[in-house]
């Protein structure tokens, strides 16, 4: 059974700090490993990746795929309060289909 | 250009009551797609549509079911509503065309089925 796993679950940082989220997958047909931002409302996307190396977006955050260990990492340094929001790691797995299959979340808090 | 939109925002239904969730985009995307997401968790695929006249289930399409007639429109009907059917449902599109295809979320429906 494809699964997308996150870790930590939920993450309190002050601002400033650096923080690294964790997606690991197991699918049987690999696509594309997308992260999204989700601030109570629906998910906005952030990065697609689909081959091993790194993507960065805005400076702060930046994500990297390994597809030979099956797993995405997602880095932000010096953090700010709105970037408080639960990230959501998601693998396409399918070729025509689009379908995604998306682990859990983890929650990220931004103390000032 | 409005992107996906859904309707209605907020909405409570009694045990065995029906309703249809609406969602509607305007980017002329082949693909669409349901999901539900239940509170500290992320989402589950319900059914999806690879284009107009064509869908099929996702992960958890018990007790729900879609239609596809135009390429803009993407209703999901509850039958029956359960107490398991609370939950946020989002809608999403894609066009899945060039190297970029990421999906498009709308703002969500907030069902309580009580």
């Amino acid at each position: 059974e494809d699964k997308v796993v996150q870790s930590p679950l939920s993450l309190v940082v002050h601002e400033g700090d650096t923080v690294t989220l964790n997606c690991s997958y197991e699918v049987t047909n690999f696509r594309s490993l997308l992260w999204y931002k989700q601030e109570k409302k629906a998910p906005t996307f952030l990065f697609m990746l689909t081959s091993s190396g790194i993507e960065k977006k805005s400076g702060r955050l930046s994500s990297i795929l390994d597809k030979k260990e099956l797993f995405s990492i997602l880095n932000i340094t010096a953090t700010q309060t709105g970037d408080s929001a639960v990230y959501l790691c998601a693998v396409d797995s399918s070729s025509n289909t689009g379908k995604l299959i998306f682990g859990q979340g983890t929650t990220l808090q931004v103390k000032p | 250009n409005a992107g996906v939109t859904q309707t209605p925002k907020f909405r409570i239904l009694k045990i065995g009551q029906s309703m249809t969730l609406q969602c509607a985009q305007d980017m002329n995307h082949n693909y669409m797609y349901w999901y539900r997401q239940d509170p500290g968790m992320g989402l589950k695929l319900i059914y999806y549509s690879v284009g107009a006249g064509i869908t099929d289930k996702g992960e958890v399409p018990n007790g729900y079911n879609v239609s596809r007639s135009t390429t803009e429109d993407f209703p999901l009907r509850l039958e029956l509503a359960a107490p398991s059917q609370t939950s946020v449902y989002f809608c999403a599109s894609s066009n899945r065309q060039g190297a970029r295809y990421e999906q498009y979320f709308g703002p969500g429906t907030r069902l309580t089925v009580t």
